[in-house]
């Protein structure tokens, strides 16, 4: 059993969809970060968490500590959102659980 | 302020053969974690190193070893090549161990192993 589990797998939209990720993890965390993979590798951190809520423009991040589940929420949706998106946890002794992804397509 | 780099961009080996990566982490941060991605997978945690001294290491054997130098860049090597090393090695650079630091993510090394 993977330590962090990822829903959906993968995700089709059509352009302007409000999107949902969502992440559980089942370890004690000290931080989670949501990353963006692009097709060739380039990674790009879009959040780091350890409690509450964040937003940067479209993207919107949550995180239940008690509940061990986090959430990654897309407005708007644009094609160029297209990408695997990752959860990542930090956990005790500096070492990091990943997610396997949520690749997203948006249609135009 | 440069990014983190990695080289080479890709790398074909042959079992049995060993490989070193590099990694020049961003400027000012002294914190390096090094990630393994096979395809189609999430990246895997190797581990991580803090002002040159190792700072948490994954599941993976003992033939995957590191150092961080002075000017905080880094390496990754690997002895005794096995066919499913092959995969994506990532390193990313922070400004310090803490739990809330931003990562900043390398483009990679491919590494096939034949």
């Amino acid at each position: 059993k993977n330590e962090v589990e990822q829903s959906p797998q993968n995700l089709t939209a059509q352009e302007g969809e409000f999107i949902t990720i969502n992440c559980s993890y089942s370890v004690g965390i000290s931080a989670l970060h949501w990353l963006q993979q692009h097709p060739g590798g380039g990674i790009v951190s879009l959040f780091m968490l350890s409690s509450g809520k964040k937003k940067h423009g479209r993207l919107i991040a949550t995180i239940n500590i008690q509940e061990k589940h986090s959430s990654l929420h897309i407005t708007a949706s644009h094609p160029r959102d297209s990408a695997v998106y990752i959860c990542a946890v930090k956990v005790l002794g500096n070492q990091f659980y990943f997610g396997t992804g949520t690749s997203l397509t948006v249609i135009p | 302020e440069t990014g983190v780099t990695q080289s080479p961009t890709h790398l074909i080996k042959t079992r049995g053969q060993q490989v070193t990566l590099r990694c020049s982490s961003q400027s000012g941060h002294n914190t390096v974690s090094w990630y393994q991605q096979a395809l189609g997978q999430g990246p895997q945690f190797i581990f991580q190193y803090y002002r040159e001294e190792e700072n948490g290491r994954g599941n993976f054997p003992p033939r995957f070893s590191g150092l961080q130098f002075p000017n905080y860049s880094s390496e990754l090597n690997v002895n005794a090549l096995e066919l499913d090393d092959s995969a994506l090695y990532l390193c990313a650079s922070s400004l310090a161990a803490r739990p809330y630091n931003e990562q900043f993510f390398g483009p990679g090394t491919r590494l096939t192993v034949l």
